[in-house]
């Protein structure tokens, strides 16, 4: 079964410093998300692309974040300058159809020192 | 904004009950709504979904039921097992591109 890969699973960084973290979409979906989770505590819609750009945003996904495809098959997550508060777990989400389920990677547990 | 709320935040039964989760959303254009099954450390994963157009859905001992006109969604577990103790968290496609998840739900099964 098709699924959708992220990397690394375990990211340790020091605060101030960029990290950036990659998914590989399930190869003919079309629509791409990033949620963050904080432990113990709710999946938190971040961002979503669609065509090559951002549809929508929220208000957690201010400058210090961004989004990209830079090669057509990964999708990346790139975060400036990370606080201590940015630790969690990151979750990369495709799917094919805009009504139709999401399918999450394994995630990334982001930890800012 | 666009909010989701889910009770209860804890849930706890015994085997073979019934567990009832409830949901409520504030944006009128949702049309999708997913539940997700997560496991301590794991991904969340779809266990059932409904879309707007449809008042109630049923897989096997699993079903969801949407009221749209009191924005309203809930998720019905029949014949609860161990294995089925984890977090369940709604969600709202809110007709954009972005999903609000509720808050979830922990459920324990006692054997």
């Amino acid at each position: 079964e098709p699924e959708v890969t992220q990397t690394p699973s375990h990211q340790v960084t020091q605060m101030g410093q960029e990290v950036i973290l990659r998914c590989v979409p399930i190869s003919n979906h079309l629509y791409f998300y990033w949620y963050r989770q904080i432990l113990g505590q709710k999946v938190e819609f971040l961002v979503s692309f669609y065509n090559n750009e951002i549809s929508e945003k929220s208000e957690i996904f201010d400058d210090q974040f961004s989004v990209e495809r830079p090669d057509g098959s990964n999708f990346t997550l790139k975060i400036r300058s990370t606080k201590l508060e940015d630790s969690a777990m990151y979750f990369c989400a495709t799917r094919d159809e805009f009504d139709t389920e999401a399918f999450f990677g394994q995630g990334t547990r982001l930890t800012v020192v | 904004g666009e909010n989701v709320e889910q009770h209860p935040s804890t849930l706890s039964v015994q085997e073979g009950d019934s567990a009832v989760i409830k949901c409520t959303y504030s944006d009128s254009a949702s049309n999708y709504f997913p539940w997700y099954k997560q496991e301590l450390g794991k991904r969340p994963q779809l266990i059932i979904d409904i879309r707007s157009n449809v008042g109630e859905k049923k897989d096997q001992r699993i079903a969801v039921t949407l009221n749209k006109t009191a924005k309203h969604f809930s998720l019905h577990i029949t014949e609860t097992q161990p294995e089925d103790s984890a977090v369940y968290f709604c969600a709202a496609n809110t007709g954009g591109f972005k999903t609000i998840f509720g808050a979830g739900t922990r459920l324990f099964v006692k054997a």
